[in-house]
């Protein structure tokens, strides 16, 4: 079953902050974060595991909250080449395949 | 060279028409994977090779067909395809099957239109 991502869509100012949610109804083992902008290949951004630590991409970080069955991204201090849409990945188990989220499309405007 | 490349980028066929996609990892990665994504869905896993070895059909269609002759090449061959096939098809690979804790590299996607 596929994760649910929230919000599906965020407008922000150069500058600002914005947390995209992934939730599953099943315990995960790992988390991925991709960024796709307009007519090109997802980007990978991070990978979360059990018991890991929280991830850092430049000024974009994110957490695994392994009881919530629940990854959150963190745009800190938003850049104009932040737009696009942000997927996450879950696995339950080592040997499974990535599940993807419906996404959420962020603009980010000067 | 490096990456993930696909071809062609965009393809426009009608619904009696056979053609293939192509993709090519120069990556050194032994799992190549065929997605699917349309409009307002999430990603759809298509088909997983791992050293050339299919180990995941996704319940897809005999009308969309994999090949791998080695661990750098994916085909996808498509006949009689419907106008709801329509999509962008991504090509990714990985150094293992999975994967859990290594990213994913696609490439740009081949835009598919039936008619």
């Amino acid at each position: 079953q596929q994760p649910v991502q929230s919000p599906q869509a965020v407008i922000l100012r150069e500058g600002e902050d914005a947390v995209i949610n992934c939730s599953s109804s099943k315990a995960l083992y790992s988390v991925h974060w991709y960024r796709q902008k307009h007519g090109e290949a997802p980007v990978f951004l991070m990978i979360l595991l059990k018991g890991g630590e929280q991830m850092r991409h430049e000024k974009i970080s994110a957490s695994f909250n392994e009881k919530k069955q629940q990854s959150s991204l963190y745009l800190t201090a938003s850049q104009l080449s932040y737009s696009g849409t942000y997927f996450c990945g879950t696995g339950i188990g080592a040997g499974n395949m990535l599940t993807f989220g419906g996404g959420t499309r962020l603009m980010v405007k000067p | 060279e490096t990456g993930v490349t696909q071809t062609p980028r965009h393809l426009v066929m009608g619904m009696t028409n056979k053609k293939s996609l192509k993709c090519e990892q120069h990556l050194g990665h032994n799992a190549m994977y065929w997605y699917k994504q349309s409009a307002k869905k999430p990603l759809e896993l298509m088909f997983v090779y791992n050293f050339k070895e299919q180990t995941e059909n996704n319940s897809v269609p005999s009308r969309f067909s994999p090949e791998c002759p080695n661990s750098s090449h994916l085909f996808l061959h498509l006949h009689t395809l419907q106008p709801e096939d329509s999509a962008l098809y991504l090509c990714a690979s990985s150094p293992h099957r999975g994967p859990y804790n290594s990213p994913l590299h696609f490439g740009n996607g081949t835009r598919l239109t039936v008619t």
